[in-house]
């Protein structure tokens, strides 16, 4: 089945800084990688995803890249705010349409 | 468009007693899986549901099931529950196969 690990567990930035957040995957078949935000107390939110037909994706500060040959993938946020202090999750999903999640990455930004 | 919605979201209940837990996915959306999260285990995949058929099924055992309504609107049922069993229990909604997911608020149920 598939195994998707996830580095670090956490991670401290000043605001403003970078943070970047990474994530490998076992099965070659998997072909969607979603990222996650979850905050205390609430669901997981989606907060940008990528196909594996595509090698990255922008949306404002939040990019991920994806390289398909060494089967990893990795969040990356530019100029961080206290408000994106949370756990964040990456994810992959398989042929079989199951969504396996990393352990998760505890970032916190320090005002 | 209204979100993914659980409940109850808070849940106690004590060793060898059975629970409930309903999911209404988000309106047009047929699949709606389960997940279990735990500081220890992470988030784990329990079962996926679509057009009222389980379309695929995580590592529990027998005690957790789950069906799902003509409505799409889930339930999720542990029986014989376990201290083990105290858990964030997460539902979420796709439109379909290879869809995104999105996660509703969940249900915490503490196990006596």
């Amino acid at each position: 089945g598939e195994n998707v690990e996830q580095h670090p567990s956490t991670l401290s930035v000043q605001e403003g800084d970078s943070a970047v957040i990474k994530c490998t995957y076992s099965d070659s078949a998997s072909n969607y990688f979603p990222w996650y935000k979850q905050e205390l107390g609430k669901g997981p939110q989606l907060i940008i995803d990528i196909r594996s037909n595509v090698g990255e994706k922008k949306d404002q500060r939040i990019a991920v890249t994806l390289n398909k040959t060494a089967k990893h993938f990795s969040l990356h946020i530019t100029e961080t705010q206290p408000e994106d202090s949370a756990v964040y999750f990456c994810a992959a999903l398989t042929g079989a349409n199951n969504l396996f999640f990393g352990t998760g990455t505890r970032l916190t930004v320090i005002p | 468009k209204a979100g993914v919605t659980q409940t109850p979201r808070y849940l106690i209940k004590t060793r060898g007693q059975q629970v409930t837990l309903s999911c209404s996915p988000i309106s047009g959306h047929r699949s709606v899986s389960w997940y279990q999260q735990t500081p220890g285990q992470g988030l784990q995949f329990l079962f996926e549901y679509f057009s009222e058929t389980q379309r695929n099924k995580g590592n529990f055992p027998g005690r957790f099931s789950g069906r799902q309504f003509s409505n799409s609107r889930s339930e999720m049922n542990v029986s014989t529950l376990e201290l083990g069993d105290s858990a964030l229990y997460l539902c979420a909604s796709a439109g379909g196969l290879q869809e995104t997911q999105y996660f509703g608020p969940g249900t915490r149920l503490l196990v006596l």
